[in-house]
């Protein structure tokens, strides 16, 4: 069964520092992989996508991905309050015909 | 351009009633995906369309849900014979291209008294 795991927090950071977000997927047959956010009460923002090896940074946000180790993460840099929010990471498994599977999320607090 | 739209944002219904949920995708994408979330809960996939071929319904959780889509339109989720535990809020994303980059629309919340 393909399973997305991660750690479901709260995630606890003070104001400015860096924010560690980590996924963890069970098939090495995966392709892409997206970090969404979600405020409470909205539906899911993507706001980064990684597909091959190693990092990508976009503003303040890197995603990192580890394809050996099965292992992709986010990073978010001078974290802001308005950051707070739950963290979805998904993982396609079938390409362009494939659905994605969601993790359950990390709820991020970053204090002022 | 215009994103993933869904309607009525808000539905309340009486129990053992019949509801229908639309989603409007982005245009041009050939996927599309309806998802439910109940109150501080995960994701639950419901059911996937991928242009003309037979969706993929196995995530419904029970014969009373099911789905439609014309085409690569619109999609319209029912639920038949509401009860209190299909109260949520239901989540449509579309998708296309390689990577299969998903986009939600606002959602539908669905409060079942």
């Amino acid at each position: 069964q393909k399973e997305v795991e991660q750690n479901s927090g709260p995630l606890s950071v003070p104001e400015g520092a860096i924010a560690s977000l980590n996924c963890t997927y069970s098939d090495r047959g995966s392709q892409s992989f997206f970090w969404y956010r979600q405020y409470s009460g909205k539906s899911p923002e993507l706001i980064m996508s990684i597909y091959s090896n190693g990092d990508k940074e976009d503003g303040r946000f890197t995603a990192q991905l580890n394809k050996a180790s099965q292992y992709v993460s986010l990073l978010i840099r001078d974290s802001q309050p308005s950051d707070s929010a739950t963290y979805l990471c998904a993982v396609n498994y079938g390409g362009s015909q494939g659905n994605l599977i969601f993790g359950k999320g990390t709820k991020l607090s970053v204090k002022p | 351009g215009a994103g993933v739209s869904q309607s009525p944002s808000n539905k309340v219904t009486e129990k053992g009633k019949d509801v229908e949920l639309r989603c409007d995708p982005i245009s041009g994408h050939t996927a599309l995906y309806w998802y439910r979330q109940r109150l501080g809960q995960g994701l639950e996939f419901l059911i996937y369309f991928q242009g003309n071929s037979a969706p993929d319904k196995s995530g419904l959780p029970s014969d009373r849900f099911s789905a439609e889509r014309t085409g690569e339109s619109v999609s319209t989720l029912t639920i038949q014979r509401t009860q209190q535990e299909d109260s949520a809020v239901y989540l449509c994303a579309s998708s296309s291209g390689t990577f299969n980059t998903q986009y939600f629309g606002p959602g539908t919340r669905l409060t079942v008294l």
